[in-house]
């Protein structure tokens, strides 16, 4: 499978708890974002990677969240203390500029329930 | 600021029925639109993508529209199958920020055998 990869796929914590999220992009793309969806909402954007550099983060972002992209290929994002509001999808997205329109092809999401 | 409005929230159809989906969007200056299918629990799947000069794309059973001056689109399939049971997103890309999607909350579509 060469689409976009997350892992894990649904992820029960406790409140006050740390949690990790892994997105593995399509290799030959060097663009990856980090989005959160809400039931019944679309996604809303938190931040963007350029190869290995965090371009842009949303105010949506608060100072528990903190995502990587270490060597411009996975990505992580990282929730510290959580909150029963961080419940979301967690969608993870990538894409490569060819010459025109740049198409995000999303992952299939991590599902965070804070307990 | 940039939004993207979607109707109606949900509708059911019956299988083998047609149905559209409608968009309006404020997004400026405005690069393309795109109409995303996402199946419960699963990441959304591109459909169409259209910029400023397309007025209609094509993609087997799903047709979408634009109206660039009115900033309006619409989705329309045709012959609905149990499978198209999704919600749809409208998805507008502004110009020079092409990495920022503005997304809608999406269409929940509902196909009844």
């Amino acid at each position: 499978d060469t689409g976009v990869s997350q892992d894990p796929r649904h992820k029960i914590t406790k409140r006050g708890q740390n949690v990790t999220f892994r997105c593995d992009p399509i290799s030959e793309h060097n663009r990856l974002y980090w989005y959160r969806q809400t039931l019944g909402q679309g996604p809303e954007f938190l931040t963007y990677f350029q190869n290995e550099a965090q371009l842009e983060k949303s105010r949506l972002l608060s100072d528990r969240f903190s995502a990587e992209r270490p060597k411009g290929s996975f990505s992580t994002l990282e929730i510290q203390r959580t909150e029963q509001g961080d419940s979301a999808m967690y969608l993870c997205a990538s894409s490569g500029l060819a010459g025109g329109t740049d198409t995000q092809y999303f992952g299939p999401g991590t599902r965070l329930t804070v307990l | 600021k940039n939004q993207v409005e979607q109707s109606p929230q949900s509708l059911i159809i019956l299988e083998g029925k047609n149905c559209t989906l409608q968009c309006n969007y404020t997004v400026s200056p405005f690069s393309n639109l795109r109409w995303y299918k996402q199946d419960t629990g699963r990441g959304p799947v591109s459909l169409t993508i259209m910029t400023f000069s397309e007025n209609t794309k094509s993609n087997g059973r799903y047709t979408a529209t634009l109206d660039a001056d009115t900033k309006q689109s619409s989705l329309h399939i045709t012959a609905s199958q149990l499978s198209d049971s999704a919600s749809y997103i409208c998805v507008v890309t502004q110009r020079y920020n092409d990495y920022k999607l503005s997304f809608g909350a999406g269409t929940t579509v509902t196909v009844r055998a």
